[in-house]
């Protein structure tokens, strides 16, 4: 099943410098999208998200942009902080007459924030 | 800040025994999933149970997994006879209301069931 794919699987960046992380999907039915962050030993932690009427969602540091005709998302941190380093998964969910908020995830991009 | 709590943290169980893995969903959410991630793989969607009763279940949801919400707080999923397979970490998750609405899922940090 790939229907959500994140293909890269880590990314490093220095302190204070922007993250981007990306997402690609092929369902065009999915019309819902979420980023979630997860450290080790811990269940995934809601970041932010956005819905398929809106490009762009704003939340502190974290933003997240939507290209439907691309069928790509990306999170954008700024600044990067030392304790953002976790594994980030997009997932994505279609809504509609049998709406269940079934999520889809991506394989997890693991970033990590030099100081 | 409302959590999804689960327990155990940790089960071991013998191939071929029954285990319950147990959640406390957050006090006012109406939708309740499980979720599974085997080691190295991704996280994969198990069912979903709205007004007590199941609303979606994929493929590896068969016959030998169930879940129930017996009182107003617990959710628990039962698998009945385990399989080496069946090693994974078992997320549950909840949310607000997701039918008509867009409102994200929170989940609890899991149960790591190990079969032997």
């Amino acid at each position: 099943d790939q229907q959500v794919k994140q293909n890269s699987p880590s990314l490093s960046v220095q302190e204070g410098r922007i993250s981007i992380l990306n997402c690609d999907y092929t369902n065009s039915m999915f019309d819902y999208f979420l980023w979630y962050k997860k450290y080790p030993a811990e269940g995934p932690t809601f970041l932010i998200s956005i819905s398929s009427i809106k490009d762009k969602n704003e939340d502190g540091r974290f933003t997240v942009f939507l290209n439907k005709s691309a069928k790509h998302l990306s999170l954008h941190i700024v600044p990067s902080q030392p304790g953002d380093s976790a594994v980030y998964f997009c997932a994505a969910s279609a809504y509609g007459s049998s709406n269940t908020g079934k999520l889809i995830f991506g394989q997890g991009t693991t970033l990590q924030v030099k100081p | 800040e409302p959590e999804v709590t689960q327990t155990p943290s940790h089960q071991v169980t013998q191939m071929g025994q029954e285990v319950i893995l147990r959640c406390v969903p957050i006090s006012n959410h109406l939708y309740f999933y499980w979720y599974r991630q085997i080691l190295g793989q991704k996280v994969e969607f198990l069912v979903s149970f709205y007004n007590n009763e199941i609303s979606e279940k994929s493929e590896i949801f068969d016959d030998q997994f169930s879940v129930e919400r017996p009182d107003g707080s617990n959710f628990t999923l039962k698998i009945r006879s385990t399989k080496l397979e069946d090693s994974a970490m078992y997320f549950c998750a909840s949310s607000e209301w997701a039918r008509y609405s867009n409102q994200p899922q929170h989940f609890g940090d899991g149960t790591r069931l190990s079969i032997l």
